[in-house]
């Protein structure tokens, strides 16, 4: 069973930093590529980050390009996502998501239950 | 960059009848990487379709995704009470990966 399994989320200051995890298990880790995704409190889905396979090649929106840094452990099998210089505007349940393969080919086919990250002083 | 619109914004229907949601991109994409998500209150999203048309394991045949271009659409053909949710579209950049989502339709009784 593929497995998602986020942590890292709590309360921080503005202007503060944060690292967030996700543990994967149930499939090939190293084989997929990886994404986070946010929704702030009774908004949409923003996909904030990418990481290709290997952990070569990383992708972010404008929107957070510069503040925000994903990377990947294969032999953990655990993905992170830094983030700097928080804000209020960062405030939302930040979720992990697999690229699929074939001919899901890279639509996001397995989520994890998301951890919340609250920016407030 | 790709930007993708929903509409209607909410659709207010009865279980047992047919749901029809729109999404439209800015510039016309491959169908190929275009997706739907459901997500219902509390729970993560969960992948309906992808390729535009191809339902996702385990998906009920209830949902169809359809369209080419710039125009697609999710059908749910006879509602369900657990289809009450709010649905993304999504689609998935392949020479510049970028994976923006449109803005959801909730559907709600």
């Amino acid at each position: 069973e593929v497995r998602l399994l986020e942590s890292g989320g709590g309360l921080v200051q503005p202007g503060g930093s944060l690292r967030l995890s996700c543990v994967a298990s149930g499939f090939t880790f190293s084989m997929n590529a990886m994404a986070w995704v946010r929704q702030a409190p009774g908004k949409g889905l923003e996909w904030v980050s990418a990481i290709d396979d290997r952990g070569s090649n990383t992708y972010f929106p404008d929107s957070v390009r510069g503040r925000f840094t994903i990377s990947r452990d294969n032999s953990k099998n655990t993905l992170h996502l830094h983030i700097n210089s928080l804000t209020a505007e960062d405030t939302a349940l930040y979720y992990c998501a697999r690229e699929g393969l074939g001919a899901v080919d890279n639509q996001f086919d397995f989520w994890g239950q998301g951890t919340l990250v609250t920016v407030s002083s | 960059e790709i930007v993708l619109t929903q509409s209607p914004g909410t659709l207010s229907l009865s279980p047992g009848e047919r749901a029809t949601l729109s999404c439209r991109a800015s510039q016309s994409v491959d169908s190929a990487y275009l997706g739907w998500y459901q997500q219902k209150a509390g729970q993560a999203p969960r992948l309906l379709i992808y390729a535009a048309s191809r339902r996702a394991s385990g998906i009920p045949d209830r949902f169809s995704g359809s369209g080419s271009g710039t125009d697609f659409t999710l059908t749910i053909s006879r509602l369900e009470p657990e289809d009450f949710a709010v649905y993304y579209c999504q689609h998935v950049g392949i020479t510049t990966p970028l994976f923006p989502f449109g803005p959801g339709t909730k559907v709600d009784i």
